[in-house]
């Protein structure tokens, strides 16, 4: 059984570029959600997708959009790059039916570095 | 969600037990008490969680205290393969209105040293 995947794993972009991540959750999990972590610093959450529906989303500029696929997967999109988006980019995945405690899965992230 | 304050960093032999504090002075009753890892670049990782009761598993075991103002996250033996920045996360029903992030700190920069 996979656990969470991301793609790709490193990335190099120089400002202003534009940029799309991907995740595949774990097999069996319906919600992904999203974070971006700068070196030193915890994770801190961009926003949740599930049922194709952006559900919650945390303190970033509208440069940072989202998608969730039909088959669950969901792509992180930044437009406009700037220097301070270079972070390692973290995706999480969890079965919705879980309702109440919040065991969430991790993939190894995507390491963006903006030039 | 309630705060919670760790040391910044500890130090522990292989093969003692790791003991990690966390306060969480404000939590409020309905609150879960979460716990991850995250090794070097990699991401982070469940280890476990309780709201009132000591918790066990196959990875660690999680002493809460009666008032619930504070934790211990217990390595029995740890390894090398336990050096890892330790995160504890205080957090309400997930699906109780807009509460589904997870909200970190900096964590315990734990080293487990030969």
């Amino acid at each position: 059984d996979a656990g969470v995947t991301q793609s790709p794993t490193h990335l190099i972009k120089t400002r202003g570029q534009q940029v799309t991540l991907r995740c595949s959750p774990k097999s069996g999990h319906d919600t992904v959600s999203w974070y971006q972590q700068a070196l030193g610093q915890g994770p801190q959450f961009i926003f949740q997708y599930y049922e194709e529906e952006e559900r919650q989303r945390g303190n970033f500029p509208d440069r940072f959009s989202g998608h969730q696929f039909p088959n669950y997967s969901s792509e992180l999109n930044v437009n406009a790059l700037l220097l301070g988006d270079s972070a390692l980019y973290l995706c999480a995945s969890r079965p919705e039916w879980s309702p109440s405690t919040d065991t969430q899965y991790f993939g190894p992230g995507t390491r963006l570095t903006v030039l | 969600d309630a705060k919670t304050t760790q040391p910044t960093s500890m130090d522990c032999a292989e093969g003692r037990a790791a003991n990690l504090p966390c306060n969480h002075s404000t939590i409020s009753g309905n609150e879960y008490v979460y716990w991850y890892r995250q090794i070097h670049s990699q991401g982070p990782q469940y280890i476990i969680h309780g709201l009132k009761n000591n918790e066990t598993n196959e990875m660690a075991s999680l002493i809460i205290t009666e008032d619930r103002k504070s934790s211990t996250l217990i390595l029995p033996h740890a390894t090398l393969r336990d050096t890892a920045v330790y995160y504890c996360i205080v957090r309400g029903y997930y699906n109780a209105g807009n509460n589904r992030k997870l909200i970190w700190g900096l964590g315990t920069s734990l080293a487990v040293n030969p």
